[in-house]
């Protein structure tokens, strides 16, 4: 495999459902991203690890929840849900700096029935 | 406060005909990174090409250019001898740090045969 993978690619699941998605990166990064990315809307930078560490989480709520165990794993743990949180759930990763690209994964389309 | 600005939801352009799409920007910061994204149907974001904010050329990659005026805070993707797979949304992003990535609203560009 290379670059970044996400799983699942399609998820539905129901408002009660706990899931969990999947990223992974063998691009040797630092850096890896949540977006969260709706219709007609830029997408929402959700959480930023930098060397497994947790620095930046844009008022996200507490349904999502990151979990980042090593520089190559990124997985988001999804609970209680609502349907607006219906969307492409998209992960990236870089080598860290401003004037790094981001290299994203297919992403997870996730509906929330 | 919006960091990125595109103003064109939908552009279309003729198959092998020249095609600008517009990006603004706002930041007081003096170091940043500017970055174009395409994203076809499948969903994957694809990066296209960067500018740093000290490159005083402008960018270019193949067929793309990226069109850099600082003063003016903008930052517009020239591609040239558009083919009908450039068909897709375009985005653009900066970067102020590892952990402060920002996109835009997005383009979506038709290409006509």
């Amino acid at each position: 495999e290379t670059g970044v993978t996400q799983t699942p690619r399609h998820l539905v699941m129901g408002m009660t459902n706990k899931k969990s998605l999947k990223c992974e990166q063998h691009l040797g990064h630092n850096a890896m991203y949540w977006y969260k990315q709706s219709a007609k809307k830029p997408l929402e930078l959700m959480f930023v690890y930098n060397f497994k560490e947790q620095t930046e989480n844009n008022s996200v709520p507490s349904r999502f929840s990151p979990e980042c165990p090593n520089s190559s794993h990124l997985f988001l743990h999804l609970h209680t849900l609502q349907p607006e949180d219906s969307a492409l759930y998209l992960c990236a990763s870089s080598q860290g700096g401003r004037g790094r690209e981001q290299f994203f994964g297919p992403g997870t389309r996730l509906t929330v029935l | 406060a919006q960091k990125i600005t595109q103003t064109q939801p939908g552009m279309f352009v003729q198959e092998k005909e020249a095609v600008t799409l517009d990006c603004t920007y706002d930041t007081s910061d003096q170091s940043y990174g500017l970055f174009w994204y395409k994203q076809p149907s499948s969903g994957e974001m694809i990066f296209l090409i960067y500018q740093g904010s000290y490159d005083e050329q402008n960018a270019t990659e193949g067929r793309y250019s990226l069109n850099f005026q600082k003063a003016r805070k903008s930052a517009n993707l020239v591609i040239s001898a558009s083919q009908l797979g450039d068909s897709a949304m375009y985005f653009c992003a900066m970067s102020l740090s590892v952990d402060k990535f920002y996109f835009g609203s997005g383009t979506k560009l038709n290409v006509k045969p």
